[in-house]
């Protein structure tokens, strides 16, 4: 059974840009959730998908944005970044209703 | 608002016992779930809670008291490689978003 990846594992951007990480479900998982994890804090939920479509959102603005794939991966999209942007990205995924399993994050730095 | 109290740091000995607790407040609630990480790594699942009382798993147990709104995870014969930090979290309104604890760092002295 193939765990959850994500990619990149690293990013530096510049304050402004945009930028887009990555995340492939474990298999037989159809939804994807993604948190954002600033340093020593719990994670703040951005947003789930299932089958393709939005199924709730966290309090993020619309510059936040994601989509998922009939494959079930998924991605999240960040325009416009800001420093306190910089964070820990996280995408876990599950069966609807069940336990969340994580990938290893993507760290993101806005400069 | 919606939260969940935990302390921020506990210390404990190699071979003890820990409880970590956990408060919420949260306008609904479907169950309480206890997730470890190690630094720089992802959050790993341990146990999860819809009804009130004890669950089992290994060296760690957690509770559920959901007329307190109050949890805890309890680990046994505490190991170097425990050390981690802990986080409650809360099915709360929907039964897929996650509400989390900002954790427990816990300290494990030989």
């Amino acid at each position: 059974e193939t765990g959850v990846t994500q990619s990149p594992t690293h990013l530096i951007k510049t304050r402004g840009q945009q930028v887009t990480l990555r995340c492939s479900s474990q298999s037989g998982h159809n939804t994807v959730s993604w948190y954002q994890q600033a340093l020593g804090q719990g994670p703040q939920f951005i947003f789930q998908y299932y089958r393709e479509e939005e199924n709730g959102r966290g309090n993020f603005p619309p510059r936040f944005s994601g989509l998922q794939f009939p494959n079930y991966s998924s991605e999240l999209n960040v325009n416009a970044l800001e420093l306190d942007d910089s964070a820990l990205y996280l995408c876990a995924s599950s069966r609807p209703g069940d336990e969340q399993y994580f990938g290893p994050g993507t760290r993101l730095t806005v400069t | 608002g919606q939260s969940l109290e935990q302390p921020s740091e506990v210390t404990a000995v190699e071979g003890a016992i820990v409880q970590i607790n956990c408060t919420y407040q949260t306008s609904g609630f479907y169950g309480l779930s206890w997730y470890q990480q190690h630094d720089g790594g992802a959050p790993t699942f341990l146990s999860y809670n819809a009804l009130d009382g004890l669950e089992e798993t290994g060296r760690f147990s957690s509770f559920l008291s959901r007329s307190d709104s109050y949890g805890y995870l309890l680990l046994q014969e505490l190991q170097m490689k425990d050390s981690a930090s802990y986080f409650c979290a809360v099915k709360g309104d929907s039964n897929y978003q996650l509400i989390w604890g900002a954790g427990t760092k816990l300290i494990i002295k030989p």
